[in-house]
């Protein structure tokens, strides 16, 4: 069965340093999404991507964020400047039509910032 | 804002009894509603999902109704086993957005 793959599993960095996070989705899906889960909280809602754009991104999701697609096949979350606070687990979806259809999920990378 | 409460937080169960998780969301333009199941360690995965034009939905022993009108909506499922043991999130999101709006998760044990 396809999956949704997301690497590294697990990312320690040091306060203020680039992390980029990456995720290569199910081949035939249109939509991707990324997603965190702070330890303990509940899932929140990142940002989503479509047809090479954002189409739609939370409050979290602020000027140290940003989404790639550089090839057809990875879907990268990059933060440039991370803090404290970011640590947290990020998960990578993709879905085929968007909207009222299943998304699936990675299994996410635990991103540690120190 | 968007919202979605879920309770209870936490849910023990002895095997072969029932479970229910109940969530209430805000936004009355929600029209579908997954629930997730997360086992420790690993990803969140579909296990059922209802649209608004439908009030009960049932998979073997798992089942999720709609009340639109009071904005609720509940994950029953019956004859646990010990491998239901997992963390349950429910989601809504609404017809002009792809984005899901997570419950805060219920953390269901099913002793033997």
């Amino acid at each position: 069965e396809p999956e949704v793959t997301q690497t590294p599993s697990h990312q320690v960095t040091q306060m203020g340093q680039e992390v980029i996070l990456r995720c290569v989705p199910i081949s035939n899906h249109l939509y991707f999404y990324w997603y965190r889960q702070i330890l303990g909280q509940k899932v929140e809602f990142l940002v989503s991507f479509y047809n090479n754009e954002i189409s739609e991104k939370s409050e979290i999701f602020d000027d140290q964020f940003s989404v790639e697609r550089p090839d057809g096949s990875n879907f990268t979350l990059k933060i440039r400047s991370t803090k404290l606070e970011d640590s947290a687990m990020y998960f990578c979806a993709s879905s085929f039509r968007g909207w009222n259809t299943e998304a699936f999920f990675g299994q996410g990378t635990r991103l540690t910032v120190v | 804002g968007e919202n979605v409460e879920q309770h209870p937080s936490t849910l023990s169960v002895q095997e072969g009894d029932s479970a229910v998780i109940k969530c209430t969301y805000s936004d009355s333009a929600s029209n579908y509603f997954p629930w997730y199941k997360q086992e420790l360690g690993k990803r969140p995965q579909l296990i059922i999902d209802i649209r608004s034009n439908v009030g009960e939905k049932k998979d073997q022993r798992i089942a999720v109704t709609l009340n639109k009108t009071a904005k609720h909506f509940s994950l029953h499922i019956t004859e646990t086993q010990p491998e239901d043991s997992a963390v349950y999130f429910c989601a809504a999101s609404s017809y002009n957005t792809d984005k899901l709006i997570f419950g805060t998760g219920t953390r269901l044990q099913v002793f033997p």
